[in-house]
């Protein structure tokens, strides 16, 4: 079965750092997303991005955040200057169709010191 | 806005036999999906099975099926003889189709820790 590819598995950074996160969604889908789960916690959503433009975001997606899908395959996640808070498993998903089922990529793990 | 509550923290189950993990839902909109994932001990989140609220038939997916009671907004995974790989945490999920404007964003209950043991 196609996959959602992040990388990296594992990022450190110190407080205050930029970090990017890269997702390669599977080729044919047309909806991507971010999601984010602080550890011992629920899923939540961040942001949904549609035909090259922000469709949805979540009150957690402040100025500090912002996505982007540089070329036909990949779909990144920008975080411009980390917190401690920002620590957590950040998973990008896609779908092809909207009421189709969301495929989750095997996340990334943020740790911001 | 909608809400997913998955009040069971934590259940245990005996190898082979069959558990139902609970989960209720609540929404305004009468077209909308939920869904199961597990997600093991090494991070990532698999679909196990899905639901549309205008489904007729309860959805079943090998040892998953789903106790859809639209009625009292529940939508209970029930996995079948439990194996020791189905430990892991299992989330429910919904996503409202808000008349046709939903981008398809899944709203995730707080997930239920499923431990088998041998």
């Amino acid at each position: 079965e196609p996959e959602v590819t992040q990388t990296p598995s594992h990022q450190v950074t110190q407080m205050g750092q930029e970090v990017i996160l890269r997702c390669v969604p599977i080729s044919n889908h047309l909806y991507f997303y971010w999601y984010r789960q602080i550890l011992g916690q629920k899923v939540e959503f961040l942001v949904s991005f549609y035909n090259n433009e922000i469709s949805e975001k979540s009150e957690i997606f402040d100025d500090q955040f912002s996505v982007e899908r540089p070329d036909g395959s990949n779909f990144t996640l920008k975080i411009r200057s980390t917190k401690l808070e920002d620590s957590a498993m950040y998973f990008c998903a896609s779908t092809r169709r909207v009421r189709e089922k969301l495929f989750f990529g095997s996340g990334t793990q943020l740790s911001v010191l | 806005a909608q809400k997913i509550t998955q009040t069971q923290p934590g259940m245990f189950v005996q190898e082979k036999e069959a558990v139902t993990l609970d989960c209720t839902y609540d929404t305004s909109d009468p077209s909308y999906g939920l869904f199961w994932y597990k997600q093991p001990s090494s991070g990532e989140m698999i679909f196990l099975i899905y639901q549309g609220s205008y489904d007729q038939q309860n959805a079943t997916e090998g040892r998953y099926s789903l106790n859809f009671q639209k009625a009292r907004k529940s939508a209970n995974l029930v996995i079948s003889a439990s194996q020791l790989g189905d430990s892991a945490m299992y989330f429910c999920a919904m996503r409202v189709n808000a008349g046709g404007t939903s981008y398809g964003k899944l709203t995730f209950g707080q997930g239920t820790i499923l431990t088998v043991h041998p």
